[in-house]
């Protein structure tokens, strides 16, 4: 199975600030033949169901604000907030969807400093 | 609008049995792999199973499987999941999504909570 580990657990940052999440994969989650890295990231806040932001690594979902990019190659990878908002106080989960089992990161929450 | 609204959940004993659905709409359903996750209360994401879009390939976690079995109608845009052998750790919020077989998650459900408690 594919380990998703993430850092840190917990962060917080000031309103208008950058936010950095980090991911990282047991193994290599890119498909070669696509040359694409099947990892997204998601967005969970409190007693809502998980959303999709970025998916491909670097590929930003229908809708989501461009302050939210991901980056990364190999097996680290990294999630984004450029101008921290209010409304992205949140727990954010990075997933790869190259192998079953379809594993997540154990999270990492995000909190208003 | 693409949505998926699930059902079934509830309190059942150990050992016992529940069956949850996933309406889908919104979508083609029949050209889409689906899965279900689940979340134990204050705990994050663990996926639990999912169904390739003909059904004909499945995958499960160890946690469940044996226990639990996934399954889909396309001609009534439903997805299933069969619980059995229920455990107290089995006790979450299942979600269903549209995703799994190389497509991320791109649409949720608000999940139904399923207790496992004597």
């Amino acid at each position: 199975d594919i380990v998703m580990t993430q850092s840190p657990d917990s962060l917080a940052v000031s309103l208008g600030e950058r936010a950095t999440i980090n991911c990282k994969s047991s193994q290599s989650v890119l498909y070669n033949s696509k040359n694409k890295y099947y990892l997204g990231w998601y967005q969970q806040k409190p007693g809502q169901p998980p959303k999709l932001l970025i998916y491909w690594a670097s590929t930003r979902a229908s809708g989501v604000p461009d302050r939210f990019s991901g980056s990364g190659s190999g097996t680290d990878f990294t999630l984004t907030i450029s101008g921290l908002q209010a409304e992205d106080v949140a727990v954010y989960y990075c997933q790869q969807y190259f192998n079953a089992p379809w594993t997540f990161g154990q999270g990492t929450k995000v909190e208003i400093k | 609008e693409v949505k998926l609204l699930e059902s079934g959940g509830g309190l059942v004993q150990p050992g016992g049995s529940l069956r949850l659905s996933c309406a889908a709409s919104g979508f083609t359903f029949s050209n889409y792999a689906m899965s279900w996750v689940r979340q134990a209360p204050g705990k994050g994401l663990e996926w639990v199973s999912s169904i390739s879009l003909s059904g004909g390939s499945t995958y499960y976690a160890d946690s469940v499987k044996g226990r639990f079995t996934i399954s889909r109608d396309s001609p009534k845009s439903a997805l299933y999941l069969q619980l059995n052998t229920l455990r107290a750790e089995d006790t979450a919020l299942y979600y269903c999504a549209k995703g799994g077989w190389g497509d991320a998650f791109d649409v949720w459900g608000q999940g139904t909570m399923v207790t496992v408690s004597s």
